[in-house]
């Protein structure tokens, strides 16, 4: 199978602007989580997505903001830039069973400056 | 929220099994255990999950005791490609679940 893609991998934009960045599952596989990783703050999770729904959300501005599609593809958005947003924003999918017992797979993630 | 705890950082040399622990004094009945992998600038990896007693894969050993407030991943022969940051993650999906990743224990295996 293949793994979770991310695109692009690397973005450079300048304060203010915005961001889209976008996820593909694996297949057959419903959840999608998004965390952004500094050196400061580690690994952080944002929000998860599941069956297009926003099950979970982070401790992050509302400047975060994501959505899942019926094909469980998933995008997260990042509305005006501030200089502490450069990160690595990871995504990772993950088949939930009935149990509870849940696998998280990670893409490659995206490196993301912000200037 | 199981909060997790590990030692900060590990030293090792190629061939010797490494042992890293991680503390989760309250987890909860219904969580599993996670161990990752990431290298610099990269996703995480998955390395191993369980629930109670002993799960051994292809690349590691996980080790829970009865009571299931710690876990310890065995890394049997190192070596160098296995310089990494190894996070441990309790959970379980559904209802508020948060994943809280700690900081992680960085292994560095010497020559």
């Amino acid at each position: 199978k293949a793994g979770v893609t991310q695109t692009p991998r690397y973005l450079i934009k300048t304060r203010g602007q915005q961001v889209t960045l976008s996820c593909s599952p694996i297949s057959g596989h419903r959840s999608v989580s998004w965390y952004q990783q500094t050196p400061g703050q580690g690994l952080q999770f944002l929000f998860e997505y599941f069956s297009e729904t926003q099950r979970n959300k982070g401790n992050f501005p509302g400047r975060f903001s994501g959505r899942q599609f019926s094909n469980s593809r998933s995008e997260m958005n990042v509305s005006t830039l501030e200089l502490g947003d450069s990160a690595l924003y990871l995504c990772a999918s993950s088949l939930v069973k009935s149990s509870g017992q849940e696998t998280q797979y990670f893409g490659p993630g995206t490196r993301l400056l912000v200037l | 929220l199981a909060k997790t705890t590990q030692p900060i950082s590990m030293d090792s040399y190629e061939g010797q099994e490494v042992n890293i622990t991680c503390s989760h004094n309250n987890i909860a009945t219904n969580d599993y255990i996670t161990w990752y992998q990431q290298f610099p600038s990269q996703g995480p990896r998955f390395i191993i999950q369980g629930y109670k007693t002993k799960v051994t894969n292809e690349v590691a050993s996980l080790f829970i005791p009865a009571d299931r407030k710690s876990s310890t991943l065995s890394l049997p022969r190192v070596s160098l490609s296995d310089t990494a940051v190894y996070y441990c993650l309790v959970g379980a999906s559904g209802g508020s679940y948060i994943p809280t990743f700690g900081r992680g224990t960085s292994l560095i295996v010497h020559p």
